[in-house]
């Protein structure tokens, strides 16, 4: 399974274009990306997912570069609502057992 | 509405005294999981299954026990709660996403204090 590394904390204003990178060097040729979202005591949930280059959905966009080594979460323009932790997983397309991390803490000011 | 859902949604107990938290899907979703949260430590994986009858160890087993005997339940069972096992707990329930992994759906979480 890989590992997945991430900064333990963030901090940014509202506005903001905010970044999350996420370190996978032993990810594995069927692995896929996925990232989460939770707030406190409740349970994560789902951002986005790719497997290569880029995705973009309604509220995130996903880079991930053609050595797949790292991942890069970008949220557009931040809102005090988007403070909250942010996990990155590399999980298989079968997703048996998964590793969440610490995950990264952002926290999002006025 | 699609959802996971949990009970009880609090809990509090004796050690040794045998509990089960429940979980019940309604997505008819194959794979399904169990994870604990403490603060500090993250999510960590307890068990998982990918179908009826199919369960596996996760990160972190030890005094748990899992059964999927139908597609959409998958309780957990603490036969001897010790204090260490006091946390947050959460099921998940996954399909294939549209980028060909899985997706996983949470339920509220169960928290769990044993005295």
């Amino acid at each position: 399974l890989a590992k997945t590394t991430q900064p333990i904390s963030m901090d940014s204003y509202e506005g903001q274009e905010v970044n999350i990178t996420c370190s996978h060097n032993n990810i594995a040729t069927n692995d896929y990306i996925t990232w989460y979202q939770q707030f406190p005591s409740q349970g994560p949930r789902f951002i986005i997912q790719g497997y290569k280059t880029k995705v973009t959905n309604e509220v995130a966009s996903l880079f991930i570069p053609a050595d797949r080594k790292s991942s890069t979460l970008s949220l557009p323009r931040v809102s005090l609502s988007d403070t909250a932790v942010y996990y990155c997983l590399a999980q298989t397309e079968a997703g048996t057992a998964l590793i969440f991390g610490k995950g990264t803490t952002l926290s999002v000011s006025s | 509405e699609a959802q996971v859902t949990q009970n009880p949604r609090y809990l509090i107990t004796v050690t040794g005294k045998k509990l089960t938290v429940t979980c019940s899907q309604n997505m008819n979703h194959e794979y399904m999981s169990w994870y604990r949260q403490d603060p500090g430590l993250g999510l960590r994986q307890i068990y998982y299954s990918m179908n009826v009858e199919v369960t596996d160890k996760g990160d972190v087993p030890e005094g748990y026990k899992v059964s999927r005997k139908e597609k959409r339940n998958f309780p957990l069972i603490l036969e001897s709660p010790s204090p260490n096992q006091t946390s947050l707990y959460f099921c998940a329930s996954s399909f294939r996403g549209l980028a060909g992994g899985q997706t996983q759906y949470f339920g509220p979480g169960t928290r769990l204090l044993v005295l």
